[in-house]
């Protein structure tokens, strides 16, 4: 099966610093990766769509400079979170997407955890 | 904007008994993906149902694509306290479009 990974999978930082969230397609190359975050007991809420080398697409109400995403290859995306708040803790989520899978299904990642004090 | 409504949010019952969790929209959707998550992990693809009418099994588990495509259901049968978890459905858009749209989530609770 497709295997998708992220790393860290827990990270607690102090307010104001800056946290980088790796997501990897370990057995396929994903040319399209999905961020989202999820609040405890609510299903996902979706933030942006990466596309391999071009710019993310943000959802509504997502701050792009906030969120800093990257997709640089077809394995590797990157969301990093600058100068981190405690409003912005939450669990972190993305999910990768290659056409030869199947083109609308998405294989999503374990999480990362972020905590900000 | 497409829209799934995913009914019931919550749902605890004992152990043997069977149940149904169904997502409804007023959109059709090219394919609908059911995933299941437990706490602090990632959502797990169940299954991906693409054909209007289409039913897929997984063990205990069936799966229904409704004929318009517009809906979808999960049914459980002889529930399992390992089958506690939140289930989610999401749907792709006929038009190409690369997001999906995400039901509220269905948190099931299996009592021993």
């Amino acid at each position: 099966g497709a295997v998708v990974s992220q790393h860290p999978s827990r990270v607690i930082c102090k307010s104001g610093t800056s946290v980088k969230i790796e997501c990897r397609s370990l057995d396929f190359q994903a040319t399209t990766m999905f961020w989202y975050r999820q609040f405890p007991k609510k299903s996902l809420m979706l933030m942006a769509t990466s596309n391999e080398g071009s710019k993310a697409t943000y959802e509504q109400g997502v701050e792009k400079d906030k969120f800093l995403i990257n997709h640089a290859s077809l394995t590797l995306s990157t969301l990093t979170v600058t100068s981190a708040h405690p409003e912005d803790s939450s669990f972190y989520i993305c999910s990768a997407r290659g056409g030869g899978l199947g083109t609308d299904t998405q294989y999503f990642g374990p999480g990362t955890r972020l905590t900000v004090l | 904007t497409q829209l799934l409504e995913q009914s019931p949010q919550f749902l605890s019952i004992q152990e043997g008994e069977n149940l149904t969790v169904y997502c409804n929209s007023s959109s059709v959707f090219s394919s609908l993906q059911w995933y299941r998550q437990e706490p602090g992990e990632g959502p797990v693809l169940l299954v991906t149902v693409v054909t209007g009418g289409e039913v897929k099994k997984l063990k205990r588990l069936t799966f229904q694509f409704g004929d318009a495509r517009k809906d979808s259901s999960l049914h459980i049968t002889a529930a399992q306290p390992g089958d506690t978890g939140l289930y989610l459905c999401a749907g792709a858009g006929v038009q190409g479009a690369q997001k999906l749209v995400f039901g509220q989530g269905t948190r099931l609770t299996i009592n021993p």
